[in-house]
């Protein structure tokens, strides 16, 4: 069975700083990975998806990264702002139509 | 190109009620999820439909059911409703099940 976790749950960083977000899953076999950023009450905004054969994407400021023989995923955001605030998740899903399981979420404040 | 739509944004409904929340995909996608997030479970996902098909399900009782129509829309249903169904509910459409996936801003449901 599919678990992911993220660690940290929580993390405050001044603005400015890079700061690096984790994900880990336990089965290896997924069709691709994708880090959500979620606002309070608010839905999820798809951030990057990676799919199972690639080991890095990146947008602007995000780059995220996948090693599916260790079932790890990081998320690094360079000089971060305080509009970066906001919930961050990781998803996995084992084919394109499968269960999705969603991490917990890193909850991340940026103070100004 | 307009986003994903639900409706309504908030329902309050009474214990044993039912309860029906509908999804407008993003036009051209033929996938829509349903999850549900709750402070204690965090995201789950409760079932992805292509093409008028429920092609998977999440491990949540029958009293939670959906439905795809032809143009994609789709609408989920919850019977007999339990306090504990308290939570936001989300959809998401994408072109193939789990590719980029793009979420609405969900239905807030209290079940008081």
């Amino acid at each position: 069975k599919q678990e992911v976790t993220q660690i940290p749950a929580a993390l405050s960083v001044p603005e400015g700083e890079n700061l690096v977000l984790n994900c880990s899953f336990t089965d290896s076999a997924i069709y691709n990975l994708q880090w959500f950023r979620q606002d309070p009450g608010k839905g999820l905004t798809s951030l990057l998806l990676i799919q199972s054969s690639q080991r890095e994407q990146t947008s602007g400021r995000l780059n995220a990264s996948l090693d599916k023989s260790s079932g790890r995923s990081t998320l690094y955001i360079a000089a971060s702002q305080p509009g970066d605030s906001a919930t961050y998740l990781c998803a996995v899903g084992k084919t394109s139509y499968d269960k999705v399981i969603f991490g917990p979420g890193t909850s991340l404040s940026v103070i100004p | 190109k307009a986003g994903v739509t639900q409706t309504p944004r908030y329902l309050i409904k009474t214990r044993g009620q039912q309860v029906t929340l509908s999804c407008s995909p993003i036009s051209g996608h033929r996938s829509v999820s349903w999850y549900q997030q709750t402070p204690g479970q965090g995201l789950q996902f409760l079932f992805e439909y292509f093409s008028e098909t429920q092609r998977n399900k999440g491990n949540f009782p029958g009293r939670f059911s959906g439905r795809q129509f032809s143009n994609s829309r789709s609408e989920m249903n919850v019977s007999t409703l339990e306090l504990g169904d308290s939570a936001l509910y989300l959809c998401a459409s994408s072109l193939e099940g789990f590719a980029e996936a793009f979420f609405g801003q969900g239905t807030r449901l209290t079940v008081v």
